[in-house]
């Protein structure tokens, strides 16, 4: 099993342009969930979801809109990208609700935006 | 108080020292609770659960004292492996985000030999 993979791992915007990441699991789990982390910030949830067809906002969603499609991917847009969106974003999937099981994550993928 | 807050660190220890992270948090309906480790420029990845009976796994020992809203890690016997980032971790209860995880902000250790 690959566990939690994302796409791209890199990434480089200039402000104002939009793009994807990708998120997929092999787990079969029910919920998944998108983080970024900031120096000094922690880790903080942005968007999450309890199911296919099915998202919810986290801590700070401004800026962001995701999509789940399908059980095995959960989809993360930045509309018109921000420097403070410069981040590194993770994702993770939980078979139940994060507060009673364990959170797997993917790898990251970093942004810059400039 | 801040939702879970941590020791800010660094710790720099010797091999072989025995180190203590420190954890409170501020929702005393918090039902769960555990310890992630995360690698530099890695991913955060579950070191163990912590039960309100204290739980111990080889080297690692995890305590939680609910009316104190205090969590706490020991590293007995230190390795160089053990460098990393520890981030206190509790769940969120109420509203819609009912079971979400919040994070704390992690407090980095480095072992020396």
């Amino acid at each position: 099993n690959a566990g939690v993979t994302q796409t791209p791992k890199f990434r480089v915007l200039k402000t104002g342009q939009s793009m994807t990441l990708l998120c997929a699991q092999d787990m079969n789990h029910e919920y998944m969930y998108w983080y970024r982390q900031d120096p000094g910030m922690g880790l903080r949830l942005i968007h999450y979801s309890v199911g296919e067809g099915t998202t919810a906002k986290g801590e700070v969603p401004d800026g962001y809109n995701v999509s789940r499609l399908k059980k095995q991917n959960f989809l993360l847009g930045l509309e018109s990208a921000a420097p403070s969106q410069t981040s590194v974003y993770f994702c993770a999937s939980s078979y139940v609700a994060g507060g009673t099981d364990e959170q797997y994550f993917g790898p990251g993928t970093r942004l810059t935006v400039t | 108080r801040k939702e879970v807050e941590q020791d800010p660190g660094p710790f720099n220890v010797p091999e072989g020292a025995t180190v203590a992270f420190n954890c409170t948090y501020s929702n005393s309906a918090s039902q769960s609770f555990f310890w992630y480790r995360q690698d530099c420029r890695k991913e955060p990845k579950l070191l163990m659960s912590v039960y309100s009976s204290g739980n111990e796994d080889g080297r690692f020992t995890a305590q939680l004292n609910r009316a104190s809203q205090y969590i706490s890690l020991l590293i007995r016997d230190s390795k160089l492996s053990d460098s990393a980032t520890y981030l206190c971790v509790v769940s969120r209860r109420g509203g819609g985000s009912q079971g979400n995880l919040i994070f704390g902000k992690g407090t980095k250790l480095s072992v020396k030999p």
